[in-house]
């Protein structure tokens, strides 16, 4: 069974510190991604990578930054949190052709930030 | 990026069928429609796509209009568990899934 995991379900964190949001996937995928869900917006690409130490900004990387050092692992780090960084963050991940191959989708980390 | 259009909600009565629609009129010749759909408290979860023809899984069947501007995600006999948000959206290989996810229709399955 694939399987795409997120280190947390729910986070509370405060004004001003650094987040950080993993995401490991056991599928040897190259594509990994990083959205978040709000009420009304659906899903916005934050970040996402095509390989190791890769990486491309999405529609929505103000104020978040990645690090994918190695395949499995995709990182989503809030440098400062602020409170209009409280949403859901799902990971994703593919393979490489993203036109025929499937996303598999994380349960999501709930952040509330305060 | 080309958009898609569905339906804010639907309703349907459990094993009965369900078709969901989405509009994709500026589709490009290269992009693929995939359907997703979300479970409450879940990330989403693939459900089917295609290019240019009809589709079966286990799970749903896909219809694609004949000037693929349209798209058609049918479930045969709708369950409970099948209440959920469901998302069309446009992929090609070009740009690695780059493409925003809208608010999807959101069904209702009634016992």
């Amino acid at each position: 069974d694939v399987k795409v995991t997120q280190s947390s379900r729910y986070l509370v964190k405060r004004t001003g510190e650094k987040v950080f949001l993993e995401c490991v996937q056991d599928m040897d995928h190259e594509n990994m991604f990083w959205y978040r869900q709000d009420p009304g917006l659906g899903l916005r690409l934050i970040y996402f990578s095509y390989d190791v130490k890769m990486k491309e900004k999405g529609d929505i990387p103000e104020g978040y930054s990645v690090s994918r050092e190695k395949k499995e692992r995709f990182s989503l780090i809030l440098e400062s949190a602020s409170t209009n960084q409280t949403s859901m963050y799902l990971c994703a991940s593919s393979l490489r052709l993203a036109g025929i191959y499937e996303q598999y989708f994380g349960p999501g980390t709930r952040l509330t930030v305060t | 990026d080309a958009k898609t259009t569905q339906p804010n909600s639907m309703e349907s009565n459990e094993e009965e069928p369900v078709h969901l629609p989405c509009n994709h009129s500026t589709i490009s010749g290269t992009d693929y429609i995939h359907w997703y759909r979300q479970l409450p408290s879940q990330g989403p979860e693939y459900v089917i796509h295609g290019l240019t023809s009809n589709v079966n899984n286990r799970m749903a069947s896909l219809a694609i209009a004949e000037d693929r501007k349209s798209s058609t995600l049918i479930l045969h006999r709708a369950t409970l568990r099948d209440a959920a948000v469901y998302y069309c959206i446009l992929r090609d290989n070009t740009n690695a899934g780059k493409s925003t996810f809208g608010d999807g229709t959101t069904l209702t399955v009634k016992p």
